[in-house]
């Protein structure tokens, strides 16, 4: 069965700082990863996905993730924070081999401070 | 294109009352889902349907109900609401093939009491 496992539900970050929001996923098949940011009273959007492609992916507002299949993590990583990037993550495995779809994390509660 | 819409956005019910949720994409996508989402929790799946005519469990369907008569409407049923049902619900839908981003609606807040 797949699983994913989001290290810390709230991480909290000065603006202009690194952003690393962690992800470790189970699979026994190849899977695909993907990040979804949900802002306040809103549904998810997709942030980026990883399709067994390039394992550095990039997405959207600048953030990037890189598939490690030898730590099966997925971490989601942004240079520097703006205000704007506070919102809760998810990440998220699917295999695609069961009607698409998707296992989510218990997500993580991005803050960024002033 | 309005992508997928949900209505109604806040709904407040008493316990034992019954309400449908509705959903609808213009996207014409074959996949549709149903999920809620608890406090400080990721998402739970409810139901899906993979096309019209067909619908299936996912991991938390006690209490709920779908049907898919048409490809754009995916409407989720609750029959005798309870508190544990108090939840934000999110549709959501994907095209197989594609690139399997799962496209999702703004939610709707639900409150039994």
């Amino acid at each position: 069965a797949q699983s994913v496992t989001q290290l810390g539900s709230h991480v909290s970050v000065s603006e202009g700082a690194l952003v690393l929001l962690r992800c470790n996923y189970s699979s026994s098949v190849p899977p695909y990863l993907f990040w979804y940011v949900q802002y306040p009273n809103q549904g998810l959007q997709l942030l980026l996905k990883y399709t067994s492609a390039a394992t550095l992916v990039k997405g959207i507002n600048g953030f990037e993730a890189e598939f490690k299949k030898s730590e099966t993590s997925f971490h989601l990583t942004k240079p520097s924070a703006h205000m704007s990037d506070a919102a809760e993550y998810f990440c998220a495995v699917s295999d695609y081999s069961s009607a698409s779809k998707i296992i989510f994390g218990s997500g993580t509660r991005l803050s960024i401070r002033p | 294109n309005a992508g997928v819409t949900q209505t109604p956005k806040f709904r407040i019910l008493k316990i034992g009352q019954s309400m449908t949720l509705q959903c609808t994409q213009d996207m014409n996508h074959n996949y549709m889902y149903w999920y809620r989402q608890d406090p400080g929790m990721g998402l739970k799946l409810i139901y899906y349907s993979v096309g019209a005519g067909i619908t299936d469990k996912g991991e938390v369907p006690n209490g709920y109900n779908v049907s898919r008569s048409t490809t754009e409407d995916f409407p989720l049923r609750l029959e005798l609401a309870a508190p544990s049902q108090t939840s934000v619900y999110f549709c959501a839908s994907t095209q197989t093939g594609g690139s399997y981003e799962q496209y999702f609606g703004p939610g709707t807040r639900l409150t039994v009491t």
